[in-house]
């Protein structure tokens, strides 16, 4: 399958400063990416989408000030945690697809995020 | 609204036993794509299986096999003769057609499985 690759994959950060995670799609330009976050033992939870070179949309509840997503490229996307506290502590995890919208989407490793 | 069970929360088996995980779905469109992602301790995410609601046969990809019913809504998972390497939570998800170009992925809440040697 296509490659994701997510880094860091791991970071401990302190509280109140700005952590950048970034998702880059190897061998395939991807048209769409998600942002997704998980907590221990649970399901994935879709914070936003973003297609290249638009704004992204996020899900409702999350703070789009906060997290902040930048899709410059179709192999590129960010997420840019502000000013985060000990409780965006989180596994945050990418994916990204490319083409039509049924195609499946295939995910980056996952980013252990720690704030202290 | 749209909808995804995956019942077992957790399973414990024995090398070489057969498990099966179930899913099942809801949904009111007509066409729609399900799939199977399974996260190794690792934590990524691993592409197993799409199926679009269109193709009812089942499928089989070495140990790993696939039931896909309409009729019941169901979409479940087999591995045969388990191994440790299989242990990981494994997703049901359903596309959601009607978010338009930035079509979303309904997560159901994982099956942890165990396998013991």
């Amino acid at each position: 399958g296509a490659v994701v690759s997510q880094h860091p994959s791991r970071v401990i950060c302190k509280s109140g400063t700005s952590v950048k995670i970034e998702c880059r799609s190897l061998d395939f330009q991807a048209t769409t990416m998600f942002w997704y976050r998980q907590f221990p033992k649970k399901s994935l939870m879709l914070m936003a989408t973003s297609n290249e070179g638009s704004k992204a949309t996020y899900e409702q509840g999350v703070e789009k000030d906060k997290f902040l997503i930048n899709h410059a490229s179709l192999t590129l996307s960010t997420l840019t945690v502000t000013s985060a506290h000990p409780e965006d502590s989180s596994f945050y995890i990418c994916s990204a697809r490319s083409g039509t919208p049924n195609t499946e989407a295939f995910f980056g490793q996952g980013t252990r995020l720690t704030v202290v | 609204a749209q909808k995804v069970t995956q019942a077992q929360t957790e399973i414990s088996v024995v090398e070489k036993e057969d498990v099966t995980l179930d899913c099942v779905y809801e949904t009111r469109d007509t066409t729609y794509y399900l799939f199977w992602y399974k996260q190794p301790p690792s934590g990524e995410l691993v592409f197993l299986i799409r199926r679009n609601s269109f193709d009812e046969q089942n499928e089989i990809s070495g140990r790993y096999s696939w039931n896909f019913q309409k009729s019941t809504s169901s979409f479940n998972f087999t591995i045969t003769a388990s191994q440790v390497v299989d242990s990981a939570v494994y997703f049901c998800a359903l596309s959601d057609l009607n978010a338009g170009n930035n079509r979303k992925l309904i997560w159901g809440l994982g099956t942890s499985l165990a396998v013991n040697p």
